[in-house]
């Protein structure tokens, strides 16, 4: 069984649109958080949430936002895409927060 | 701002010889290290921790180790072995990581047979 799941895999759209990356981890972790890794390889941190507090990274534009409906998903939802906003985007959880984390496998966003 | 640092964007070892993958960091406020392992296609997974109160730990072919003046980490993987062909991140959080980790670039590690 899958730890940490992402769906879709890969998801292309054109500019402006509005779209949801699902992510799911069956491991019990109660900390969850949203990575992204831009075309020069770095891993970003977005987000990180458990049940008690959202913590955003400041640099993340407002267009993007994190739902929680339960404490095994984390969904990243980002509206008004544009061209920047292409790059790999990987979900992860721990026990806590730091890490070491189990990641999902990604979701490579590419907007056009 | 690179708060962590890993300056060899690849590495080729032979199968066999001791591979030593190097990370420096600049915040001092970071006290866990970690590194993950990354195959094309697929998430990191984590490989081996350290806390900033110990300069070493090994868990089997790996060790770590933590030069806190120096703000310099090491992982070395010894012997290596072609399944160990893929990206090594490093990573480093702070005060509990409640901010996540703070990555580096990755390192290519290519095992030659």
């Amino acid at each position: 069984d899958t730890a940490v799941s992402q769906t879709p895999k890969y998801l292309v759209t054109q500019m402006g649109n509005d779209k949801s990356i699902k992510c799911e981890q069956n491991l019990g972790h109660d900390t969850m958080y949203w990575y992204k890794q831009d075309s020069k390889k770095f891993l970003k941190i977005m987000f990180s949430y458990n049940n008690k507090e959202l913590i955003i990274n400041e640099t993340v534009p407002n267009r993007f936002s994190p739902k929680s409906p339960d404490k095994a998903h984390l969904n990243l939802h980002i509206n008004s895409l544009e061209l920047g906003d292409s790059a790999v985007y990987f979900c992860a959880s721990s026990h806590g927060a730091g890490g070491p984390g189990s990641f999902g496998p990604g979701t490579r966003l590419t907007v056009t | 701002d690179q708060q962590v640092k890993q300056n060899s964007p690849s590495l080729s070892v032979q199968e066999g010889r001791i591979s030593i993958l190097n990370c420096d960091y600049t915040n001092s406020m970071f006290d866990y290290f970690l590194w993950y392992k990354k195959y094309p296609a697929e998430g990191p997974t984590f490989l081996i921790s350290i806390s900033s109160i110990k300069d070493k730990n090994e868990d089997g072919r790996f060790t770590v180790f933590l030069n806190k003046s120096a703000k310099h980490l090491s992982l070395h993987i010894v012997p290596s072995q072609p399944g160990d062909s893929a990206v090594y991140f490093c990573a480093a959080s702070a005060g509990g990581g409640a901010d996540g980790l703070t990555f580096g670039k990755g390192t290519h590690l290519i095992i030659q047979p």
